[in-house]
Order: C-alpha cells, then structure tokens, then sequence
C-alpha cells in the first residue's frame, strides 16, 4: 500500500525566507502528485498539481517539483508571508485512489 | 458558482446517534469521495464512489455507511457502531483532466459526539 511521509511535521521560519517542504511516497506508479493548503477548521485548497511525466510545475512564488523514480516531491516557497500560515499537504494518485502525507504545518513569523 | 458544498458546518450529536452528513456537487464529477481527518493523521479514505449506484469501501469504512442515488450528491451516514466518530469529515470529486486526475474538496462538516 502507499505510503506517504512529510517532512518537517511543523515548521516556523521569519517573514521574507525561502522554504523547502518535503514529500516522500513509497511506490513510484503514480499519475500524479497534488499540493494542498489547508487553513484551520477549513476544507482542501489546491495549490499544484505534476503529472508523473512532468518535473515540475510553478505557480507564483510556489515551485513544486516531482522525482518519480526515488519517490520525492518537494514544495518550493520564495519569499514567504505570514499569509502563507497553514498546513501544507501532498497527495498522490494511482488513478483510484489519492494518498495522503500528514501534512507540514508551516508559521510564517512576522 | 461551481463547487463542493458540505453541510452543516458544525454538528453535534449524543452518543448513539446515527447522523448523515452531506455533501453535494455541481462541477459534474463522476467520483466522490468521503475523507476523515483527525490531528496529526492526515486524510483516511472512508468511502469512494465512482459512479452513481456504485461505491467501494475505503480503509477506515466500519461504522459507516454511503449512498449514490444521484451523480451531485453523496451522502455519508455515521452509525453508533463507529466507535470513535469525533472528527472532521472532508468530501471530495475526483475529474479526469486528459492525463491526470485531479481532486477538489469542500469545506468540510465538524462532528462532534458526545
């Protein structure tokens, strides 16, 4: 079954300062991989989606990039802003089903 | 305005209980999905339906029961038989984007039991 595993759980950085979280998944047979954000007490908020032939995908200041064959993804913030205060998941897809990590619960200081 | 819309937003019931969360849709997805979130354990999948008078089991799917009697609308009924039903409870579709399946959520239904 697939697992996947986030790294930091939580993380806590100053405003202005570049971050990397982490995504790592146990089979590489994926059709893709989702970034979400989630706010408190709130629904899931779609931030960036790879497709399993893809490397990477941008969005603003978010860069998220995919590494199939070793099973990571990472999630790239630049310039990070107390608006940028939440947990931030991913999940991958067999086509069925989605698999999610447990999240990194990310504080932008201000 | 196309979206997911779960109700209530907070529910409270007394051990016991049977109680039914919805969950609708108008983005005309043929899956949905039913999701439980406690702190710290991520997302587990309760129940899945791929299309209408078809639904699968999930891996945490013992004291619930679902229904597909319409393509908008999937709604997830928590029986007294789950143990431990306090939690936050997500619904989700799933679309076939032409190369990749994508998924969007709603806002999400609080449960508490007591």
């Amino acid at each position: 079954k697939q697992e996947v595993t986030q790294i930091p759980a939580a993380l806590s950085v100053p405003e202005g300062e570049n971050l990397v979280l982490n995504c790592s998944f146990t089979d590489s047979a994926i059709y893709n991989l989702q970034w979400f954000r989630q706010d408190p007490g709130k629904g899931l908020t779609s931030l960036l989606l790879i497709q399993s032939s893809q490397r990477e995908q941008t969005s603003g200041r978010l860069n998220a990039s995919l590494d199939k064959s070793s099973g990571r993804s990472t999630l790239y913030i630049a310039a990070s802003q107390p608006g940028d205060s939440a947990t931030y998941l991913c999940a991958v897809s067999n086509g069925n089903q989605f698999y999610f990590g447990t999240g990194t619960s990310l504080t932008v200081i201000p | 305005d196309g979206g997911i819309t779960q109700s209530p937003k907070y529910l409270f019931r007394k051990e016991g209980q049977n109680v039914t969360l919805s969950c609708e849709q108008n983005l005309n997805h043929d899956a949905m999905y039913w999701y439980r979130q406690d702190p710290g354990q991520g997302l587990r999948l309760i129940y899945y339906s791929q299309i209408v008078n078809d639904f699968q089991k999930g891996d945490i799917a013992e004291g619930y029961s679902v229904s597909r009697e319409k393509k908008e609308s999937f709604p997830l009924t928590v029986t007294s038989a789950q143990k431990n039903p306090t939690a936050f409870y997500l619904c989700a579709t799933k679309t076939w984007q032409g190369a990749y399946y994508e998924q969007y959520f709603g806002p999400g239904t609080r449960l508490t039991v007591t």
